[in-house]
């Protein structure tokens, strides 16, 4: 357990659906980032929220939207989903952005 | 921007040959972080090197950073079959941190 929780694990959906991957920062962490990762492909950067506000944006389509709530969890919103948004998301914490990310086991995404 | 490029893509070994993964980056870096992730796991963070010249060690894992700050390498004596994975590096500077495209491990026992 790397303390960074991600739910849920997998998830299956169909074309033109939204759904919504939640994650919880390991304890102390005030940076969340959101990653994608196609199948054998690398990480893909897509937003990372510090406290509460967002500090940067990666390729994070206009389809996608995130937050970081006061306790801290973030949650990412796809929506319009279409057949190539399948991938893990994958979720990392960390003190601050020059410190070692910590990820969580990620969300597998699968659209039909 | 910033853009780091890790080389090679793709590394087959045989179980006891070395392995080096490399990683340059466009501008030069506050720090540089490497990452492992096994297959079917994620990213699990291994090191950060700071200091310009840096070099650490653990156990069979040599990590560089070069005397510009712009470049690094990881490099795996003697490689065993629980070495295999994807091998990372992430390039740090002002707020922004670019992950490689990874070097994927393949070692045949």
């Amino acid at each position: 357990d790397s303390g960074v929780t991600q739910t849920p694990k997998h998830l299956i959906t169909a074309t033109g659906q939204r759904v919504t991957l939640r994650c919880s920062p390991r304890s102390g962490d005030l940076s969340v980032y959101w990653y994608q990762q196609s199948l054998d492909q690398g990480l893909q950067f897509l937003i990372q929220y510090y406290n509460g506000e967002e500090r940067a944006k990666g390729n994070i389509l206009e389809r996608f939207s995130a937050q970081q709530f006061p306790d801290l969890h973030s949650e990412l919103n796809l929506s319009s989903l279409e057949l190539g948004d399948s991938a893990l998301y994958f979720c990392a914490s960390s003190r601050d952005s020059n410190y070692g990310y910590t990820f969580g086991s990620g969300t597998r995404l699968t659209v039909v | 921007g910033q853009q780091v490029m890790q080389i090679p893509q793709y590394q087959h070994v045989q179980e006891g040959e070395d392995f080096t993964t490399y990683c340059n980056s466009s501008t030069t870096l506050s720090n540089i972080q490497w990452y492992k992730q096994r297959p079917g796991g994620h990213p699990v963070f291994l090191i950060q090197l700071v200091k310009s010249g840096e070099v650490k060690k653990q156990k069979r894992l040599t990590f560089q950073f070069g005397e510009a700050k712009k470049n690094s390498s990881l490099h795996i004596t003697a490689t065993q079959t629980t070495d295999v994975g994807t091998y990372f590096c992430a390039g740090y500077n002002n707020n922004d941190m670019r992950f490689g495209a990874g070097t994927r491990l393949t070692v045949k026992p």
